[in-house]
């Protein structure tokens, strides 16, 4: 166990509606960041937080956006959802110095129909 | 020049057997290259990883060799077991200050049979 946790676990949502997954980030981490995984393909990296303010952003839309709270958990918000936008939602805590050591939670499965 | 390309997708070995999964990139900035285990259900896990100045690193029955000239890594699973039977996916970071910004390979899906 990593010690990141994540909210909900599996959730159904309809296209064009809006959807909030959660993170608690390990212990002593002040680092989050999201990844989406979509079936059978490696995880692909849509921002960083690191102490509140976004530190980085991979190849997503706007309509994909996040916080990041003073005890470092975080949310990730996605607008007006696509049936594309079906993956695995995987939060990861780390901290600096830099490194490529990422404890991940198991995710929230998102469906969209 | 961020992919990392990773094969093969799927491998099946016999207990014991030493499977091998390749990794390619193009980035030089790279210069972290870790690789993750993930389970059915379970989010990625770091399993061991290599900094560019290293040409091999092991950690138990897990090796990776890392040829920088040739901008290849690779995993050495030495005596599999059934209980290594995951998806594994190589990654690379580097070049930046996007901490947690890891680009990851295909993943390679690896069978252990008993």
């Amino acid at each position: 166990e990593t010690g990141v946790t994540q909210s909900p676990t599996h959730l159904i949502k309809t296209r064009g509606q809006q959807v909030t997954l959660r993170c608690s980030s390990q212990s002593g981490h002040n680092t989050v960041s999201w990844y989406q995984q979509a079936l059978g393909q490696g995880p692909q990296f849509i921002f960083q937080y690191y102490r509140e303010e976004e530190n980085g952003r991979g190849n997503f839309p706007p309509r994909f956006s996040g916080l990041q709270f003073p005890n470092y958990s975080s949310e990730l918000n996605v607008n007006a959802l696509e049936l594309d936008d079906s993956a695995l939602y995987l939060c990861a805590s780390s901290s600096p110095p830099r490194t490529g050591e990422l404890f991940f939670g198991e995710g929230s499965r998102l469906t969209v129909l | 020049q961020q992919q990392v390309k990773q094969s093969p997708q799927s491998l099946i070995v016999q207990k014991g057997g030493i499977p091998i999964i390749n990794c390619a990139y193009e980035n030089t900035a790279f210069d972290y290259f870790p690789w993750y285990q993930q389970f059915p259900g379970k989010g990625p896990a770091l399993l061991i990883a290599i900094r560019p100045d290293v040409s091999e690193k092991k950690e138990g029955r897990f090796t990776i060799s890392f040829n920088k000239s040739a901008k290849q890594f690779s995993l050495h699973i030495m005596d599999s077991q059934p209980g290594d039977s995951a998806t594994y996916f190589c990654a690379a970071i580097g070049g930046g200050t996007s901490y947690g910004k890891l680009t990851f390979g295909q993943g390679t899906i690896l069978t252990v049979h008993p």
